[in-house]
């Protein structure tokens, strides 16, 4: 069956230090990638995506994801964390042959120590 | 920047009752989504809606569940005789194609946060 899977359920890094939040998923095919952030009480906020071509995507506040084949994975990165990037973060994928929904991660809680 | 917008932001509900989460979608979008994501669990797919039918729909998505597009802008998900465990937050999306399809995205609204009492 297709998943996603988050094996870091909460993360705790200084301000300034740098950060990733891993992201596993299980299907043959290359799937479409994506990292949303949820802020307490607050929706899903695309971070950034992936459907081909370069491996590397940038996306918004300065963060960036690698698409790794050959690990079924897409961690999401950023080289300094602000205390603002405290939040839920969700990795999630749609795969070609199921377009029409998106599968989502249990999530990483990620707190900011002062 | 165009948005999915969502009414109420919360919704409070007897047991039994009948209610309507209410989404408009992006105005040229044409494929739309319910999610929900029950207090501190994962996001989860119930339901894509295309060309005025369901095109895809998850177990949760059972027949105390339905979603309508009643006229051209809004996007509806109804649940017929509400439970206890059906508080969530619900989440309304929208795309103007399938997901991936050509770089496609679904974009999100904020949410209904809905509880049952």
């Amino acid at each position: 069956a297709q998943s996603v899977t988050q094996p870091d359920i909460h993360i705790t890094v200084s301000e300034g230090a740098s950060l990733e939040l891993r992201c596993n998923y299980s299907y043959g095919a290359t799937p479409y990638l994506f990292w949303y952030v949820q802020s307490p009480g607050q929706g899903l906020q695309l971070l950034l995506k992936y459907f081909s071509g370069d491996t590397l995507v940038q996306g918004i506040k300065g963060f960036e994801a690698e698409f790794k084949r050959s690990q079924s994975s897409f961690n999401l990165r950023k080289p300094s964390v602000h205390w603002s990037d405290a939040a839920e973060y969700f990795c999630a994928v749609a795969f070609y042959s199921s377009a029409s929904k998106i599968i989502f991660g249990s999530g990483t809680r990620l707190s900011i120590r002062p | 920047e165009p948005e999915v917008t969502q009414t109420p932001s919360h919704q409070v509900t007897q047991m039994g009752q009948e209610v309507i989460l209410r989404c408009v979608p992006i105005s040229n979008h044409l494929y739309f989504y319910w999610y929900r994501q029950i207090l501190g669990q994962k996001v989860e797919f119930l339901v894509s809606f295309y060309n005025n039918e369901i095109s895809e729909k998850s177990e949760i998505f059972d027949d105390q569940f339905s979603v309508e597009r009643p006229d051209g802008s809004n996007f509806t998900l109804k649940i017929r005789s509400t439970k206890l465990e059906d508080s969530a937050m619900y989440f309304c999306a929208s795309s103007e194609r399938e997901t991936g399809a050509y770089n496609t995205e679904a974009f999100f609204g904020q949410g209904t946060r809905l509880t049952v009492v």
